[in-house]
């Protein structure tokens, strides 16, 4: 099974503190993703990475930032929390192009952040 | 715009059944059509999809979706409900060549004993 891991489930942080949160996968995927997750709202796209070192935009950029030096790795940066970041954070990845299971996102468990 | 409506934020049914959670979609190009089941505290696990051919799509745990074009819709259906099944469930939409998905908001099932 693919596995995508998010390294921590549950963090709380002061507002203006420096946020890491951290995804990993094991299946060789080209594109990474991570999403907010907030009630009512749904799942909506960050940042989203289709190679090493690539990254694009998606709906709600602002005040975040990523990284992806390794195909595996994926990391969401805040760089100064604040109290509207509160919420749950799920990575997610899945092949690029053509190829069987294309198209199909595989998600980790979730963080779930609070900034007080 | 593209927008996924999933009309309905509550759905309670009684175990044994049946279910049906609909999803409506509007998107200009061909669709994929993605339903999405989320335990509380997990991530999202896909059920089933919908990518071309046959319009009945059969997933895991027992559920199917029909995808009707003429409706805009992809209806997910279990004929007969687990209490296992209470989750949230997400209807999803993306196309071939794109990394944008669009999800809908949700539609949380509660199952009674």
């Amino acid at each position: 099974d693919v596995k995508v891991t998010q390294s921590s489930r549950y963090l709380v942080k002061r507002t203006g503190e420096k946020v890491f949160l951290e995804c990993v996968q094991d299946m060789d995927h080209e594109n990474m993703f991570w999403y907010r997750q907030d009630p009512g709202l749904g799942l909506r796209l960050i940042y989203f990475s289709y190679d090493v070192k690539m990254k694009e935009k998606g709906d709600i950029p602002e005040g975040y930032s990523v990284s992806r030096e390794k195909k595996e790795r994926f990391s969401l940066i805040l760089e100064s929390a604040s109290t509207n970041q509160t919420s749950m954070y799920l990575c997610a990845s899945s092949f690029r192009g053509a190829r069987a299971g294309a198209n199909v996102l595989t998600f980790g468990a979730g963080s779930r952040l609070t900034v007080l | 715009a593209q927008s996924v409506t999933q009309p309905d934020i509550h759905i309670t049914v009684s175990e044994g059944a049946s279910l049906e959670l609909r999803c409506n979609y509007s998107y200009g190009a061909t669709p994929y059509l993605f339903w999405y089941v989320q335990s509380p505290g997990q991530g999202l696990q896909l059920l089933l999809k919908y990518f071309s051919g046959d319009t009945l799509v059969q997933g895991i745990k027992g559920f199917e979706a029909e995808f009707k074009r003429s409706q805009s819709s992809f209806n997910l259906r279990k004929p007969s409900v687990h209490w296992s099944d209470a989750a949230e469930y997400f209807c999803a939409v993306g196309t071939s060549g794109t990394y944008k998905y669009i999800f809908g908001t949700g539609t949380r099932l509660k199952v009674l004993a």
